[in-house]
């Protein structure tokens, strides 16, 4: 089946730390990868995605590659910033209707 | 700017009494989605609507209820809300390709008393 593993949190960083979050991923096929951010009390945003293998998706300085020989997504940040502190979910998709998460890594970020 | 709506974002309701939370888009996109999210958790999806068509997940309880009135507006009624249905409801929107995202509005924080 299709299903997603996230790194567990929470994870604390030091403001201008280097990030990365692991994920890793289970499907048949080439799904599309996404990273979505929450923050407290908030809905889920899209933070980057990528479609297809060797795709880096990018956006606010976040980076992803998708890695279908490592089944991976890992999300990573060179300088993070106290503003990044949230829940960071990564997902996959094979089609428009389904939508599997992981259970989301909590970043925070201490000045 | 094109988004999702939801309202109210803050919802308190009595243990049994009915209440109906509202999303709205101006995306123009055909499928829309109402997920569940407890604290510390992941969405969990309740059900969804492509076009007209209503797709409830298989562990949907009952008590969850859904309509759509047209292209723009997606309801959900809960019909006796339960101590345990207090939650963030988050409705989500998508176009038909399988390449498309889905595209979140804030949520409804839904307390029961």
């Amino acid at each position: 089946g299709n299903s997603v593993t996230q790194m567990e949190g929470p994870v604390t960083l030091s403001e201008e730390a280097f990030l990365t979050i692991n994920c890793t991923y289970t499907a048949t096929g080439y799904p599309s990868l996404f990273w979505y951010v929450q923050y407290p009390g908030e809905g889920l945003q899209l933070l980057l995605k990528a479609t297809k293998a060797d795709d880096k998706g990018s956006n606010k300085g976040f980076e992803a590659t998708y890695r279908k020989e490592t089944t991976s997504f890992h999300l990573e940040k060179g300088s993070v910033q106290v503003s990044d502190s949230a829940v960071y979910f990564c997902a996959l998709s094979k089609g428009a209707n389904n939508l599997f998460f992981g259970t989301g890594t909590r970043l925070t970020v201490i000045p | 700017d094109a988004m999702v709506i939801q309202n109210p974002r803050y919802q308190v309701t009595q243990f049994g009494k009915p209440v109906t939370l509202s999303c709205s888009q101006t995306l123009n996109h055909n499928v829309m989605y109402w997920y569940q999210q407890k604290s510390s958790q992941a969405p969990k999806l309740l059900f969804h609507y492509y076009d007209k068509d209503f797709n409830n997940e298989a562990d949907t309880p009952d008590n969850f209820q859904s309509r759509r009135p047209n292209t723009s507006f997606c309801f959900l009624d809960i019909r006796s809300p339960g101590l345990g249905d207090a939650a963030m409801y988050l409705c989500a929107t998508s176009g038909i390709d399988r390449q498309e995202t889905q595209y979140f509005g804030p949520g409804t924080r839904l307390l029961v008393l």
